[in-house]
């Protein structure tokens, strides 16, 4: 089974930072990648999938990257907002999650 | 509109069975995989198997297998997750989420508004 590992599990930011979440496969996914934002008490939203692909809706301060075992996903200014907890996902095989990282305004 | 509606929120004891719904609307209920995905509280997102209304082909992670059973009837655009023994383990969110559209596997495009389960002596 794959296994995806989030880091960091949790982050404190101030409003305009960019933010920078990072997942890694256990093997390689190509750019079978998805992120999601939940926010508190709220459904999981997709955010990004292809690794890098913004879903219709996402504002563009939000950006994905990587290829094979390792990908990002960037809030080049964070609002308040974003506060939530963000989790990535592999889709390549089976459908596996990170343990996701929450995001807080300092 | 796509939407996902499930059923309401269930209060069970230990032992018991349980079958929670999802109905999808406003697309083709046979073209798109229904996945069902485990929130324990204060936890994260957990994958637990997807099924493929056309066929009934499903799926499970192997942490669920043999543990749920998740179905589907196409007739009237349902997906079903069910129990036949609850434990107290079992109390999370269970949400369903409907596939984006593509060939191979794709992410979880829409969400339902979960179904809370609550098993409790």
């Amino acid at each position: 089974d794959i296994q995806m590992t989030q880091s960091p599990s949790s982050l404190s930011a101030s409003v305009g930072d960019r933010v920078t979440i990072t997942c890694r496969a256990s093997q390689g996914i190509s750019n079978f990648l998805a992120w999601y934002q939940q926010k508190p008490g709220k459904v999981p939203k997709l955010l990004i999938y292809g690794s890098s692909t913004l879903q219709s809706g996402v504002p563009s301060r939000f950006s994905g990257s990587g290829s094979g075992t390792d990908f990002s996903l960037t809030i080049s200014s964070l609002q308040p907002e974003d506060v939530a907890t963000y989790y990535c996902q592999s889709y390549n095989r089976a459908w596996t999650f990170g343990q996701g990282t929450k995001v807080e305004i300092k | 509109e796509v939407q996902l509606v499930q059923s309401g929120a269930e209060v069970k004891k230990p032992g018991e069975s349980l079958k929670i719904s999802c109905h999808g609307s406003g697309y083709r209920f046979t073209g798109h995989w229904i996945a069902w995905v485990r929130q324990m509280p204060g936890k994260g997102l957990e994958w637990m198997g997807i099924i493929y209304p056309s066929d009934s082909d499903t799926r499970y992670s192997p942490s669920f297998q043999g543990q749920v059973t998740i179905s589907a009837d196409k007739s009237i655009s349902t997906a079903y997750l069910q129990w036949s023994s609850l434990q107290a383990s079992d109390t999370a969110m269970y949400y369903c989420a409907r596939t984006a559209p593509g060939t191979g596997n794709t992410p979880f495009e829409f969400w339902g508004q979960g179904t809370l389960v609550t098993v409790s002596p």
